[in-house]
Parts: C-alpha cells; structure tokens; sequence
C-alpha cells in the first residue's frame, strides 16, 4: 500500500515541513491532499514520472518533489495557522482508474 | 466554476433499509468519477472508477451509476460495517481533482 510519515506533527507558524510518502509499488503517479476536519480532501499537486502534471489551488509555498524509487515530498514553507489539516498522499499506475491512498501525516500548525 | 455536490450531508438507516447517496457535478471535461469510503482517522479507500453516461459497477452491496451530471452510489440492504463517510470524487481534464465533503452513513443494527 501508501505509507506516510510522519503520522504526526507539530510545528510553529513560520516554520517550514517535508511530508513524505512511499507509493504502492508498480505505481508511478502521484497526488497530494489537504483535507481539513470535516471537509473532503482539497488536491494539491500531481506528479507523474518525477514532473508536476496538475495543481490545484494552493500557494507556491506548497511544492513537492517525486524520485526514481516512486516515493515523494511534499515541503510547505512559511507554515500558517490554516495549514494545520491532514495531509493525504495517493499513488496509481499512470494516473489513471482509483488511486490508492495513505492514511495521513495530522499537521498542526501553532 | 468546477465543484462537487453531494447530499445528503449525513444519513442512518436501520439496518437493511436500501438507500442511495447522490454526487452531482460540474466539470470542464469529464476524465473520471470515483468513489471512496473514508472510516475515521484513515485515508480514503477506493471503491469505483466510472468513466462515461450509463456506466455501472457493483460490489458486494453497492452499486455505483453515472449520469452526464450526477453519480449515485445505491446501498443495498446495508449492515452496520457499511458505516462510513463516502466521498465522491471526479477528475477533469487537465489533471484537477475535485472532492465532495462526503455523505457521512450510520447504519444501526
């Protein structure tokens, strides 16, 4: 499957994080999540073979990275209050059909 | 403006009382709808992928439908492990993703 780490964290406004995913082996694309408590997940980015393929609308202050091995980052700088939410990662083969998800990084931002 | 839709927002049902949840959308073009089961504390679990008007999957005890502006996910005599909040997702050309923020389903024995 996805795995996340950390599952949790706690940083201060200001700061910066790296979220990290390892994607469900044989998949090569990847997605990044933000989903606040009660709410459906919000789409970040996309990468596929190591590029960005689409992003949503978040800040460029949210950027992420995929190497060879599939795995991937997703660093947020300059964290505000309102970043505090969990962080989903989500892997399929080619972009396409379901996407397999992890269970989260919890990020809150004090 | 691209968005998702579902309703109801929340939904108990008895225990084998059938029921349908519904996700309406409006994309600029229409790669995919899909559907996902979220329990508490964890990630989204996939369920269905539908790709055109008049598709249809079914597992165990759901069956999901697609229209040119709206999905239904029907829930056939469901059991107490059906609980779970169900999101509806669909992505458009141009690889944007857009989330509904679920049907939260309770299902009491």
């Amino acid at each position: 499957g996805v795995t996340q780490s950390p599952t949790h964290l706690i940083k201060t406004r200001g700061q910066q994080v790296t979220l990290r995913c390892s994607s469900q082996s044989g998949h090569n694309t990847v997605s990044w999540y933000q989903q606040a408590l009660g709410q459906g997940p919000q789409f970040i980015f996309q990468y596929y073979r190591k590029e960005e393929n689409g992003r949503g609308n978040f800040p460029p202050r949210f950027s992420g990275l995929q190497f060879p091995n599939d795995s991937s980052e997703l660093n947020v700088n300059a964290l505000e209050l309102d970043d505090s939410a969990l962080y989903l990662c989500a892997s399929s083969l080619d972009g396409t059909g379901g996407y397999t998800f992890g269970s989260g990084t919890r990020l809150t931002v004090v | 403006e691209d968005q998702v839709t579902q309703s109801p927002e929340a939904l108990r049902l008895q225990e084998g009382e059938s029921s349908s949840l519904n996700c309406s959308y409006t994309v600029s073009g229409l790669r995919g709808l899909f559907w996902y089961r979220q329990d508490p504390g964890k990630g989204p679990e996939f369920l269905f992928t539908l790709y055109s008007a008049g598709e249809e999957k079914e597992k165990e005890r759901l069956k999901a439908t697609l229209t040119k502006k709206e999905s239904f996910l029907h829930i056939t005599a469901p059991k107490p492990e059906d609980s779970a909040t169900y999101l509806c997702a669909v992505q458009a050309y141009g690889n944007q993703f857009y989330f509904g923020t679920g049907t939260s389903l309770t299902v009491i024995p």
